[in-house]
Protein backbone atom coordinates (compact mmCIF):
# COMPACT_ATOMS: atom_id res chain seq x y z
CA UNK A 1 0.00 0.00 0.00
CA UNK A 2 1.48 3.20 -1.40
CA UNK A 3 -0.61 5.45 0.83
CA UNK A 4 -2.07 7.20 -2.07
CA UNK A 5 -5.73 6.58 -2.53
CA UNK A 6 -7.92 6.95 -5.80
CA UNK A 7 -11.28 6.70 -6.44
CA UNK A 8 -13.57 5.12 -8.04
CA UNK A 9 -11.62 2.09 -8.42
CA UNK A 10 -13.71 1.74 -11.91
CA UNK A 11 -15.85 3.66 -13.88
CA UNK A 12 -18.00 2.47 -16.89
CA UNK A 13 -19.66 5.35 -19.00
CA UNK A 14 -20.74 6.59 -22.50
CA UNK A 15 -19.13 8.80 -25.08
CA UNK A 16 -19.83 12.85 -24.92
CA UNK A 17 -19.91 12.20 -20.63
CA UNK A 18 -18.22 13.86 -18.17
CA UNK A 19 -16.32 11.90 -15.34
CA UNK A 20 -14.33 13.51 -11.81
CA UNK A 21 -11.75 11.03 -10.81
CA UNK A 22 -10.12 11.73 -7.50
CA UNK A 23 -6.89 11.06 -5.62
CA UNK A 24 -5.65 11.66 -1.82
CA UNK A 25 -1.55 11.61 -1.72
CA UNK A 26 0.72 10.29 1.09
CA UNK A 27 0.52 12.49 4.48
CA UNK A 28 2.60 15.14 4.01
CA UNK A 29 3.19 15.19 0.28
CA UNK A 30 2.47 18.43 -2.03
CA UNK A 31 3.15 17.13 -5.56
CA UNK A 32 0.66 14.88 -7.11
CA UNK A 33 1.08 13.84 -10.50
CA UNK A 34 -1.73 12.29 -13.18
CA UNK A 35 -1.13 9.69 -15.45
CA UNK A 36 -2.93 7.46 -18.45
CA UNK A 37 -2.05 4.77 -19.22
CA UNK A 38 -4.00 2.80 -22.11
CA UNK A 39 -4.16 -1.18 -22.60
CA UNK A 40 -0.95 -2.34 -23.44
CA UNK A 41 0.71 1.50 -23.95
CA UNK A 42 2.95 2.71 -21.44
CA UNK A 43 2.92 5.66 -18.97
CA UNK A 44 1.64 9.11 -20.58
CA UNK A 45 2.25 12.16 -18.13
CA UNK A 46 -0.73 14.43 -18.24
CA UNK A 47 0.02 16.81 -15.22
CA UNK A 48 1.91 17.80 -12.31
CA UNK A 49 0.56 20.05 -9.52
CA UNK A 50 2.47 21.18 -6.45
CA UNK A 51 1.40 22.55 -3.26
CA UNK A 52 -2.16 23.80 -5.27
CA UNK A 53 -0.18 25.20 -8.29
CA UNK A 54 0.35 23.96 -11.90
CA UNK A 55 4.23 23.07 -12.06
CA UNK A 56 4.43 20.74 -15.54
CA UNK A 57 2.18 19.73 -18.27
CA UNK A 58 2.87 16.84 -20.39
CA UNK A 59 0.25 15.16 -22.85
CA UNK A 60 -3.41 16.80 -21.48
CA UNK A 61 -6.05 16.83 -23.83
CA UNK A 62 -7.79 20.18 -23.79
CA UNK A 63 -11.13 18.21 -22.91
CA UNK A 64 -9.40 17.24 -19.47
CA UNK A 65 -8.58 19.47 -16.73
CA UNK A 66 -7.15 18.95 -13.16
CA UNK A 67 -6.84 20.59 -9.60
CA UNK A 68 -5.32 20.86 -6.59
CA UNK A 69 -7.28 21.53 -3.37
CA UNK A 70 -6.48 23.28 -0.36
CA UNK A 71 -6.03 20.30 1.30
CA UNK A 72 -3.75 18.70 -1.21
CA UNK A 73 -6.16 16.26 -2.70
CA UNK A 74 -6.76 16.31 -6.42
CA UNK A 75 -9.36 15.78 -8.77
CA UNK A 76 -9.39 14.89 -12.56
CA UNK A 77 -11.86 15.79 -15.02
CA UNK A 78 -12.62 14.44 -18.05
CA UNK A 79 -15.18 15.80 -20.47
CA UNK A 80 -16.67 14.95 -24.05
CA UNK A 81 -15.33 11.43 -23.72
CA UNK A 82 -14.57 9.29 -26.31
CA UNK A 83 -13.91 5.27 -26.68
CA UNK A 84 -9.91 6.39 -26.61
CA UNK A 85 -10.38 7.51 -23.35
CA UNK A 86 -10.46 4.53 -22.16
CA UNK A 87 -7.16 3.70 -19.69
CA UNK A 88 -5.62 3.33 -16.42
CA UNK A 89 -5.61 6.87 -14.62
CA UNK A 90 -2.42 6.78 -12.19
CA UNK A 91 -2.60 9.16 -9.90
CA UNK A 92 0.95 9.69 -7.61
CA UNK A 93 2.56 12.34 -5.30
CA UNK A 94 5.97 13.26 -3.91
CA UNK A 95 7.30 14.79 -0.90
CA UNK A 96 8.43 17.70 -3.39
CA UNK A 97 9.32 19.00 -6.69
CA UNK A 98 12.62 17.17 -8.03
CA UNK A 99 14.36 13.77 -7.24
CA UNK A 100 11.41 12.70 -5.29
CA UNK A 101 10.73 9.18 -4.97
CA UNK A 102 6.97 9.29 -6.47
CA UNK A 103 4.22 6.64 -4.88
CA UNK A 104 1.61 5.45 -7.12
CA UNK A 105 -1.86 4.80 -6.28
CA UNK A 106 -3.80 1.98 -7.60
CA UNK A 107 -5.17 3.63 -10.37
CA UNK A 108 -8.97 3.65 -11.30
CA UNK A 109 -10.23 2.29 -14.75
CA UNK A 110 -11.96 4.19 -16.97
CA UNK A 111 -14.05 2.28 -19.80
CA UNK A 112 -15.98 4.33 -22.03
CA UNK A 113 -18.96 2.65 -24.29
CA UNK B 1 12.98 16.17 -27.87
CA UNK B 2 13.26 14.56 -24.89
CA UNK B 3 13.24 10.91 -25.55
CA UNK B 4 13.97 7.59 -23.90
CA UNK B 5 14.06 4.22 -25.52
CA UNK B 6 13.80 1.21 -23.54
CA UNK B 7 15.30 -2.67 -25.28
CA UNK B 8 14.20 -4.85 -25.51
CA UNK B 9 10.44 -4.74 -25.69
CA UNK B 10 9.63 -8.15 -23.91
CA UNK B 11 12.24 -11.27 -23.08
CA UNK B 12 11.17 -14.47 -21.63
CA UNK B 13 14.01 -16.04 -18.98
CA UNK B 14 13.74 -18.56 -16.47
CA UNK B 15 13.36 -18.55 -12.80
CA UNK B 16 16.96 -18.28 -11.47
CA UNK B 17 18.46 -17.20 -14.64
CA UNK B 18 19.98 -13.03 -14.99
CA UNK B 19 18.84 -10.76 -17.42
CA UNK B 20 19.61 -7.15 -18.19
CA UNK B 21 17.37 -4.55 -19.31
CA UNK B 22 18.58 -1.50 -20.99
CA UNK B 23 17.61 2.13 -21.13
CA UNK B 24 18.77 4.99 -23.78
CA UNK B 25 17.89 8.67 -23.37
CA UNK B 26 18.32 11.50 -24.52
CA UNK B 27 17.01 14.07 -22.03
CA UNK B 28 18.90 17.01 -21.41
CA UNK B 29 19.47 18.74 -18.79
CA UNK B 30 19.67 15.81 -16.96
CA UNK B 31 18.17 15.51 -13.08
CA UNK B 32 17.75 11.89 -12.28
CA UNK B 33 16.47 8.78 -13.69
CA UNK B 34 14.37 5.54 -11.85
CA UNK B 35 13.44 2.23 -12.50
CA UNK B 36 9.93 1.34 -12.06
CA UNK B 37 8.69 -2.27 -12.05
CA UNK B 38 4.36 -2.44 -12.42
CA UNK B 39 2.15 -5.59 -12.23
CA UNK B 40 -0.54 -5.94 -14.38
CA UNK B 41 -3.20 -3.50 -13.61
CA UNK B 42 -1.21 -2.08 -10.57
CA UNK B 43 0.62 1.53 -10.16
CA UNK B 44 4.38 1.46 -10.44
CA UNK B 45 6.71 0.63 -7.93
CA UNK B 46 9.73 2.40 -7.93
CA UNK B 47 12.95 0.66 -7.85
CA UNK B 48 15.92 2.85 -8.03
CA UNK B 49 16.59 6.83 -8.32
CA UNK B 50 19.96 7.96 -9.19
CA UNK B 51 21.38 11.49 -9.91
CA UNK B 52 24.36 12.46 -12.20
CA UNK B 53 26.74 11.72 -9.90
CA UNK B 54 25.57 7.63 -9.18
CA UNK B 55 26.77 5.14 -11.31
CA UNK B 56 25.00 2.48 -9.82
CA UNK B 57 22.56 1.50 -7.20
CA UNK B 58 20.84 -1.63 -5.61
CA UNK B 59 17.78 -3.06 -4.56
CA UNK B 60 17.91 -6.18 -3.12
CA UNK B 61 18.20 -8.85 -6.55
CA UNK B 62 17.90 -5.30 -8.59
CA UNK B 63 20.66 -3.47 -9.89
CA UNK B 64 20.49 -0.41 -11.94
CA UNK B 65 23.73 1.31 -13.35
CA UNK B 66 23.83 4.82 -15.09
CA UNK B 67 26.64 6.22 -17.80
CA UNK B 68 25.62 10.11 -17.78
CA UNK B 69 28.28 10.39 -20.52
CA UNK B 70 26.75 7.53 -22.85
CA UNK B 71 22.71 8.69 -21.78
CA UNK B 72 22.48 5.04 -20.75
CA UNK B 73 21.19 2.81 -17.96
CA UNK B 74 20.47 -0.81 -17.42
CA UNK B 75 18.52 -3.15 -14.28
CA UNK B 76 20.45 -5.95 -13.42
CA UNK B 77 17.83 -8.92 -12.26
CA UNK B 78 19.75 -11.50 -10.34
CA UNK B 79 18.28 -14.91 -9.61
CA UNK B 80 15.40 -14.25 -11.04
CA UNK B 81 11.90 -15.42 -9.51
CA UNK B 82 8.19 -15.71 -10.76
CA UNK B 83 7.12 -12.64 -8.65
CA UNK B 84 9.93 -10.55 -10.96
CA UNK B 85 7.50 -11.36 -14.20
CA UNK B 86 6.65 -7.56 -14.75
CA UNK B 87 6.88 -4.75 -17.04
CA UNK B 88 10.00 -2.11 -15.96
CA UNK B 89 9.86 1.28 -16.65
CA UNK B 90 12.75 3.93 -16.99
CA UNK B 91 11.81 7.52 -16.27
CA UNK B 92 14.32 10.28 -16.76
CA UNK B 93 13.92 13.37 -14.78
CA UNK B 94 15.10 16.61 -16.57
CA UNK B 95 15.92 19.90 -14.47
CA UNK B 96 12.20 21.49 -15.37
CA UNK B 97 10.74 19.07 -13.36
CA UNK B 98 9.16 17.06 -16.37
CA UNK B 99 9.85 13.38 -16.49
CA UNK B 100 9.88 11.16 -19.66
CA UNK B 101 8.74 7.44 -19.64
CA UNK B 102 10.12 4.87 -21.67
CA UNK B 103 7.59 2.71 -22.86
CA UNK B 104 8.83 0.16 -20.79
CA UNK B 105 10.20 -4.04 -20.82
CA UNK B 106 8.01 -6.72 -20.09
CA UNK B 107 10.01 -9.49 -18.41
CA UNK B 108 8.31 -12.87 -18.40
CA UNK B 109 9.81 -15.51 -15.68
CA UNK B 110 8.91 -19.47 -16.49
CA UNK B 111 9.21 -22.20 -13.97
Amino acid sequence: DSGVTQTPKHLITATGQRVTLRCSPRSGDLSVYWYQQSLDQGLQFLIQYYNGEERAKGNILERFSAQQFPDLHSELNLSSLELGDSALYFCASSPGLTYNEQFFGPGTRLTVL
Amino acid sequence: KNQVEQSPQSLIILEGKNCTLQCNYTVSPFSNLRWYKQDTGRGPVSLTIMTFSENTKSNGRYTATLDADTKQSSLHITASQLSDSASYICVVSANDYKLSFGAGTTVTVRA
